[in-house]
């Protein structure tokens, strides 16, 4: 089974510091993804990356960058956070190649309050 | 743009009731379809996904849902619901081709006694 493992469950940070979630996947996918879920509007693409070294923005890029130095670690960095960006933030890889027919696969999630 | 609308923000059914939650989808061309559960504190997992083989689709713990171009609708169905299915389900959609996936806003599914 593909595991993606998401180094923080809960993570209570304040206003204005830099943080960083990080993101492991097992299965050698090239594709990862990050997003924020907030009630009511399901999952909102932040970053993805189709391989090593490579992002791309998704739709709410703001506030927001990424890191992808090995192909199974996909970082997240608040530059500043504030307190709009807390949220739960999930992580998630695919297998490549196979024009979008392939699911996703889910991290447990990092639930981010920013104080 | 593509876009995924789950009509019902929550559904209510009693155990052993037929659970039916609905998807609707904006595209000219049959997308990529998935179905994800999202139980407390956890991640998303695969259901069943339509990549245009069977319009109906089978999937885990029992659920099915039904491609159905004429009305761009993929609604998930189980015939008798448990307890156990009590969760939080998210609608999805790739293009053909494409990179992003598109989820809806979710349905929470109670369930009860």
């Amino acid at each position: 089974d593909v595991k993606v493992t998401q180094s923080s469950r809960y993570l209570v940070k304040r206003t204005g510091e830099k943080v960083f979630l990080e993101c492991v996947q097992d299965m050698d996918h090239e594709n990862m993804f990050w997003y924020r879920q907030d009630p009511g509007l399901g999952l909102r693409l932040i970053y993805f990356s189709y391989d090593v070294k490579m992002k791309e923005k998704g739709d709410i890029p703001e506030g927001y960058s990424v890191s992808r130095e090995k192909k199974e670690r996909f970082s997240l960095i608040l530059e500043s956070a504030s307190t709009n960006q807390t949220s739960m933030y999930l992580c998630a890889s695919r297998v490549a190649g196979t024009g979008g027919n392939q699911p996703q696969h889910f991290g447990d999630g990092t639930r981010l309050s920013i104080l | 743009a593509q876009s995924v609308t789950q009509l019902g923000s929550h559904v209510s059914v009693s155990e052993g009731a037929l659970v039916l939650l609905r998807c609707n989808y904006s595209s000219s061309v049959p997308p990529y379809l998935f179905w994800y559960v999202q139980y407390p504190n956890q991640g998303l997992q695969l259901l069943l996904k339509y990549t245009s083989a069977a319009t109906l689709v089978k999937g885990i713990n029992g659920f099915e849902a039904e491609f159905k171009k004429s009305e761009t609708s993929f609604h998930l169905t189980k015939p008798s619901a448990h307890m156990s299915d009590a969760a939080e389900y998210f609608c999805a959609v790739t293009e053909t081709g494409g990179f992003k996936t598109i989820f809806g806003a979710g349905t929470r599914l109670f369930v009860k006694a």
